[in-house]
């Protein structure tokens, strides 16, 4: 079965500085990955995907997330952080009618 | 659109008590699921549909019913619940049965205590 995982359950940055929240897969076949972002209390709002083509998939909110085959790596990154970036960021693989999400990072931006 | 809604808000069951929380979305979505949230595992797919009169299992179906008798509505049902399924429970929607491709819509949540 597909699977993602999140090694870090946590990122701190400072506002202003580059973000990167990484992400790594296993599946067979094509990989379809997502990012989702939830802020406390709320359901999950979509991010960005790749499927397919240019492995620099661009995103709302100025998210931007690089795929990597041969790393199996679809890392999540802003240049810029913000104090209203700070949320709750999941990845996503989704095969066969079936998607699995990573545990999740905790993005915690300081001003 | 109200886009994915989900009622209700929050719950408080005894343990053996069943109850259906309900999802409907306004969007003509042939894909519908159910997800259930806990710390430090993201989400978890229970059961799922790709339409009307058709539902199949996920990663954690034991213990949930569903089913799809309108493309708008899909109830999850607990027959006899336990403290295990204390958790938020999301219910997300696509728009094409192609769904590998296609972004899924989050409600609100349901949050669920089993005492």
């Amino acid at each position: 079965a597909q699977s993602v995982a999140q090694p870090e359950d946590q990122v701190n940055v400072a506002e202003g500085n580059p973000l990167t929240v990484k992400c790594t897969y296993s599946v067979s076949g094509n990989p379809y990955l997502f990012w989702y972002v939830q802020y406390p209390n709320r359901g999950l709002q979509f991010l960005l995907k790749y499927i397919t083509g240019d492995n620099l998939v661009k995103g709302s909110y100025g998210f931007e997330a690089e795929f990597n085959k041969s790393q199996t790596s679809f890392h999540l990154k802003k240049p810029s952080a913000l104090v209203s970036d700070s949320a709750l960021y999941f990845c996503a693989v989704r095969a066969f009618n079936d998607m699995r999400f990573g545990a999740g990072t905790r993005l915690t931006v300081k001003p | 659109n109200a886009g994915v809604t989900q009622t209700p808000k929050f719950q408080v069951l005894k343990t053996g008590q069943s109850m259906t929380l309900q999802c409907a979305q306004d969007m003509n979505h042939e894909y519908m699921s159910w997800y259930r949230q806990d710390p430090g595992m993201g989400l978890r797919l229970i059961h799922y549909s790709v339409g009307a009169g058709i539902t199949d299992q996920g990663e954690v179906p034991n213990g949930y019913n569903v089913s799809r008798s309108t493309t708008e509505d899909f109830p999850l049902r607990l027959l006899s619940a336990a403290p295990s399924q204390t958790s938020v429970y999301f219910c997300a929607s696509s728009y094409r049965t192609d769904f590998n491709t296609e972004t899924q819509y989050f409600g609100p949540g349901t949050r669920l205590l089993v005492l």
